[in-house]
């Protein structure tokens, strides 16, 4: 049981470039969401997915897109990086029938120079 | 939407003193209130969480109080140790899908 899995752990993108980051979990999540996590402002919310097929907004949505086809994945699309969206990215689920807590992923540390 | 306050920012402790951790939460709805603590360069992890029909939970030498009331909640950490050196987040749900994070608390256990 691996838990919750983000690749990659760090990742370097010039400007205007983009990148999926990608999530997976294997202990049967329906709820799966994306935190950004900067210096002074806690984690903030991208975006979140109920289950297979069903995604939305967050806190701070613009710039990423996601798609969840499968329970098991959930990954964030940056569409054209810019230095703003330097930040330690997490990807967290949880079970549907609580609430409950999130398990969080090891987190991906993205530079956009 | 739910805003999450959070307070202090940091806190300096001598080790076996106790700490507290305070949160203020604006949506009258949330009912589910986790707190993480999360060492350097790890990941968030969940040490405890209260329900909004409970009003105290106490698991060894952390304890979470809940004001419905007053929209407020803490985390009491007694006996601290070194280890207990971290930064602390606590956060609000209504539905279980959506969590808004307090900003987060440095806290330092000075042996």
């Amino acid at each position: 049981n691996a838990g919750v899995t983000q690749t990659p752990k760090f990742q370097v993108l010039k400007t205007g470039q983009s990148m999926t980051l990608q999530c997976a979990q294997d202990m049967n999540h329906e709820y799966m969401s994306w935190y950004r996590q900067d210096p002074g402002m806690g984690l903030r919310l991208i975006h979140y997915s109920v289950g297979a097929g069903i995604t939305d907004q967050g806190e701070v949505p613009n710039g990423y897109n996601v798609s969840r086809s499968t329970t098991e994945d959930f990954p964030l699309r940056l569409l054209s990086a810019a230095p703003s969206q330097t930040s330690v990215y997490f990807c967290a689920s949880s079970y549907s029938r609580g609430p409950y807590g999130y398990t969080f992923g090891s987190g991906t540390r993205l530079t956009v120079v | 939407g739910e805003n999450v306050e959070q307070h202090p920012s940091t806190l300096s402790v001598q080790e076996g003193d106790s700490a507290v951790i305070k949160c203020t939460y604006s949506d009258s709805a949330s009912n589910y209130f986790p707190w993480y603590k999360q060492e350097l360069g790890k990941r968030p992890q969940l040490i405890i969480d209260i329900r909004s029909n409970v009003g105290e939970k106490k698991d060894q030498r952390i304890a979470v109080t809940l004001n419905k009331t007053a929209k407020h909640f803490s985390l009491h950490i007694t006996e601290t140790q070194p280890e207990d050196s971290a930064v602390y987040f606590c956060a609000a749900s209504e539905s279980g899908n959506q969590f808004y994070f307090g900003t987060g608390t440095s806290l330092t256990v000075i042996p």
